[in-house]
Formats: structure tokens, C-alpha cells, sequence
């Protein structure tokens, strides 16, 4: 069965911080990877993607995100975070093209950031 | 910049009871998704619809639930007889083939 697991369920951070939250599925076929993110009483937001393509994909607020197909990974990273990347995130994939079929997300990583 | 509005953002109801999700998926978007999300727990896919029918369903969506596109607007689940273990926060989602899901801020169900 398809799976997804994020390898930090709760991460805190200072200001200015470098982050990296992992990421690996199960899945041998093609795949579209995500980040998604929640902000504290908001919605799933989408932070970043790969369809195909360069691996290294730019997100919104300077998060970036490396897909390793070798190691099933696809980790996202911010080089200095800030008081507001406070959220819940959340790694996803599903498979084939076009990207109609289910996501399976991972359990998500809680980010704390003081400031 | 559209989004997918879902009503009503909050529910409680008592065990037993029929609850309908009423979702508003973006207007040009073809495929129509739900999730779930108990408290503390991985987002979870319920079920996908497409062209009037459901493409896939997850092991959780079983006789209880049913999804219906009454019009061309809205995107129901309905859950016949709550139970307990119902109690989660429901996430609508919408996309165009090859275009990203794009989720509505959810309707927290509580089931007493």
C-alpha cells in the first residue's frame, strides 16, 4: 500500500533558523509529490509541488523542496525561517498523470518557531 | 481568487443522526474530492467523484456515506447514521486534470 511518512512530528525552531522537514514515501511507479501547508485556523494551503522536471522546486515564502527518486524522498527546506511559519505541514503524493487521483498525506510536522 | 467554500464550518449533532457536508467547489473545476482529518490524526481520502460518478473510495467511506452533485454548483457527503468515531474535520477539495487540489477550510464535525 501507497504511504507517506514525514519523519519529525514536532519541530521548534528560533528566528532565522535554517529548516528541514523529511519526507519519504512508498510508491514505485510515477508520482506528483506536494507540501501543503495549515496555518493555525486556516485551511490546507499548497506550498510547493513536482510533477516532473527539475527536482529542486521553489514554493511560496521562500520554501524550496528536493525530490531524490533514488531514496523515495522529497524533503522541504528554508534556508531562515520566521515567527510566521508557525503551521502544520504536510507532505503528499499521489500517482500518475494528471493528477486526479487520491492524495495520501503524511501525519504532519507541527512547526513551532520563536521568535 | 476562487476558492472552495464549504458550509457549515462547524456541526455538532447527537449519535444516530444524518449530517449533510455542502461543499462549493471552484466553478471550472471537474474533479471533487473529500477528507477527513480526526484530531491529532493524517488527513485521510474519503472519496473522489468525477462526471457524476465516484471514481475511488477509500476503505472509510462505506454504506453510511454517500456524495452527491445535486446541482451545478455544490458537492455533498452525507452520513446517514453518525457515529461517534465520525467526529473529525471534513475537507473539500477540487482541481482540473493536472492541476493541484485545491482544498476549502473544512466543517468541524462533532458527533455527541
Amino acid at each position: 500500500a501507497q504511504s507517506v511518512s514525514q519523519h519529525n512530528h514536532h519541530v521548534i525552531l528560533s528566528e532565522a533558523a535554517s529548516l528541514e522537514l523529511g519526507c519519504n514515501y512508498s510508491y514505485g511507479g510515477t508520482v506528483n509529490l506536494f507540501w501543503y501547508v495549515q496555518y493555525p485556523g486556516q485551511h490546507l494551503q499548497l506550498l510547493l509541488k513536482y510533477f516532473s522536471g527539475d527536482p529542486l522546486v521553489k514554493g511560496i515564502k521562500g520554501f524550496e523542496a528536493e525530490f531524490i527518486k533514488s531514496k523515495f524522498s522529497f524533503n522541504l527546506r528554508k534556508p531562515s525561517v520566521q515567527w510566521s511559519d508557525t503551521a502544520e505541514y504536510f507532505c503528499a503524493v499521489n500517482h500518475g498523470s494528471g493528477n486526479t487521483g487520491k492524495l495520501i498525506f503524511g501525519q504532519g510536522t507541527t512547526l513551532q518557531v520563536k521568535p | 481568487e476562487p476558492e472552495v467554500t464549504q458550509t457549515p464550518s462547524h456541526q455538532v449533532t447527537q449519535m444516530g443522526q444524518e449530517v449533510i457536508l455542502r461543499c462549493v467547489p471552484i466553478s471550472n473545476h471537474l474533479y471533487f474530492y473529500w477528507y477527513r482529518q480526526i484530531l491529532g490524526q493524517k488527513v485521510e481520502f474519503l472519496v473522489s467523484f468525477y462526471n457524476n460518478e465516484i471514481s475511488e473510495k477509500s476503505e472509510i467511506f462505506d454504506d453510511q456515506f454517500s456524495v452527491e452533485r445535486p446541482d451545478g454548483s455544490n458537492f455533498t457527503l452525507k452520513i446517514r447514521s453518525t457515529k461517534l468515531e465520525d467526529s473529525a474535520m471534513y475537507f473539500c477539495a477540487s482541481n482540473r486534470e493536472g492541476e493541484t487540489q485545491y482544498f476549502g477550510p473544512g466543517t468541524r464535525l462533532l458527533v455527541l
